[in-house]
């Protein structure tokens, strides 16, 4: 079975600056996809960036990147320009080929202070 | 609007009490999930399904059944609740073959086992 971990139960940034959250997984499988997905106080699961596992290039939306390195298995997420509206809590996601193995870390708690 | 609706909320149940979990979507989505988010231990997945008639577990599936009748709907169904079942659950789908469009949520539902 695939493992997703996120070693930082909690983290914070001040309002502007940039914040990096990691996340490392282990899998046998040569293609997959990656998911960034944000929850804030109302719950919702709100899908922030995804990673094709055969793409080089590193995934941008807006204010936010990622890091993937697919040797290490590390799949890293960059914040620029934190805003107020970051706070929540995010998780580092694992989903096979198929799409029918999906699998979460156990998140990590930020917090954006003013 | 399309998406994942969840029924109820909120919930609470005395123990022993049997209870449904809604879930419908209108995407047309083959696959189907429940996943039960607990402090400090992420997402986890109870049970999912790959098509009408086909289910299976996944990692946490004791105390709880599912069927998947249509395409549309994916009922969660505790059979005599106890106290360890109070946790958040999460309904989600996406379409198999095309997991680069990752999954849709439902918004949860709050379940308060006394």
């Amino acid at each position: 079975a695939q493992t997703v971990t996120q070693s930082q139960p909690e983290m914070s940034v001040q309002e502007a600056e940039t914040v990096t959250l990691s996340c490392t997984y282990d899998t046998s499988e040569n293609n997959y996809y990656l998911f960034w997905y944000k929850q804030p106080p109302s719950r919702q699961m709100i899908l922030v960036i995804r990673q094709e596992a055969y793409k080089q290039q590193n995934a941008t939306e807006n204010r936010f990147s990622v890091n993937f390195q697919k040797a290490a298995k590390s799949f890293s997420l960059k914040i620029s320009d934190s805003q107020l509206g970051d706070t929540a809590m995010y998780f580092c996601a694992f989903m096979n080929l198929l799409g029918n193995q999906f699998y979460f870390g156990t998140g990590t708690s930020l917090t954006v202070i003013p | 609007n399309a998406g994942v609706t969840q029924t109820p909320k909120f919930q609470v149940l005395k123990t022993g009490q049997s209870m449904t979990l809604q879930c419908a979507q209108d995407m047309n989505h083959e696959y189907m999930s429940w996943y039960r988010q607990d402090p400090g231990m992420g997402l986890r997945l109870i049970h999912y399904s790959v098509g009408a008639g086909i289910t299976d577990q996944g990692e946490v599936p004791n105390g709880y059944n599912v069927s998947r009748s249509t395409t549309e709907d994916f009922p969660l169904r505790l059979l005599s609740a106890a106290p360890s079942q109070t946790s958040v659950y999460f309904c989600a789908s996406s379409y198999l073959g095309q997991p680069w469009v990752s999954a849709f949520f439902g918004q949860g539902t709050r379940l308060t086992v006394v």
